[in-house]
């Protein structure tokens, strides 16, 4: 079945530590996405990327990394200078102008 | 720039009641429009779009009409389930073609 898979599930990061967050997707599309959803909150950009080797930050971009090496993955890391981490983490792909396909979430709690 | 703004939530009604989520838009050209839903905990689902002005967009007992002329979009839905409980995005496609420009989401409550 063609989707868009994010992993793990459910991420914690001790004080200081970065960590990468997986989305993956085999719908052969060219552009891939990371929000930010806190409790409550809508959607934030924090990076997208319309073509391989190429992303652009989103609203929220301190803090977070990205890398597009393959079509088929938008790796995420939070890096310990995201001050507030803690918050689930959404990736979605899409053609261009059409509809996103979402992954299904990472939750990242700083311990 | 484009723009979605949303009703605030939450929503809370009554099982059986009719429901209506108000959505406007500033955009520029036509933007296809989208409703997604999100049940807790997961991501984003699609439940319904349009592409072009008059279009109505229908999915699981829910609607929407993409109106011109009040740039608008609300979703409705004539009797509501407990199930139906959850928060609901509207979007729309930006100036660019990468982007997607969010409401801020409405949260639905259903009580039996």
């Amino acid at each position: 079945d063609g989707g868009i898979t994010q992993s793990p599930k459910y991420l914690f990061r001790k004080e200081g530590q970065n960590v990468t967050l997986s989305c993956e997707q085999n719908l052969n599309h060219d552009a891939m996405y990371w929000y930010r959803q806190d409790p409550g909150q809508g959607l934030r950009l924090i990076y997208y990327s319309q073509i391989v080797n190429d992303f652009q930050k989103g609203d929220i971009a301190e803090g977070y990394s990205v890398s597009r090496e393959k079509k088929e993955s938008f790796p995420l890391t939070v890096t310990s200078a995201q001050k507030n981490p803690t918050a689930f983490y959404l990736c979605a792909s899409r053609r261009q102008g059409a509809r996103a396909f979402f992954g299904q979430g990472t939750r990242l709690t700083v311990v | 720039g484009n723009s979605v703004t949303q009703m605030e939530g939450p929503v809370t009604l009554s099982e059986e009641a009719f429901l209506t989520i108000n959505c406007t838009y500033t955009a520029t050209g036509y933007p296809s429009l989208f409703w997604y839903v999100q049940y807790p905990g997961e991501g984003l689902q699609l439940l319904l779009k349009a592409t072009k002005a008059d279009d109505k967009g229908s999915n699981k007992g829910f609607e929407a009409t993409y109106r011109k002329e009040t740039t608008s979009f609300h979703l409705e839905k004539g009797s509501v389930q407990v199930s139906d409980s959850a928060v609901y995005f509207c979007a729309l496609n930006g100036r660019h073609d990468y982007q997607l420009i969010w409401g801020a989401g409405t949260k639905l409550i259903i009580k039996p």
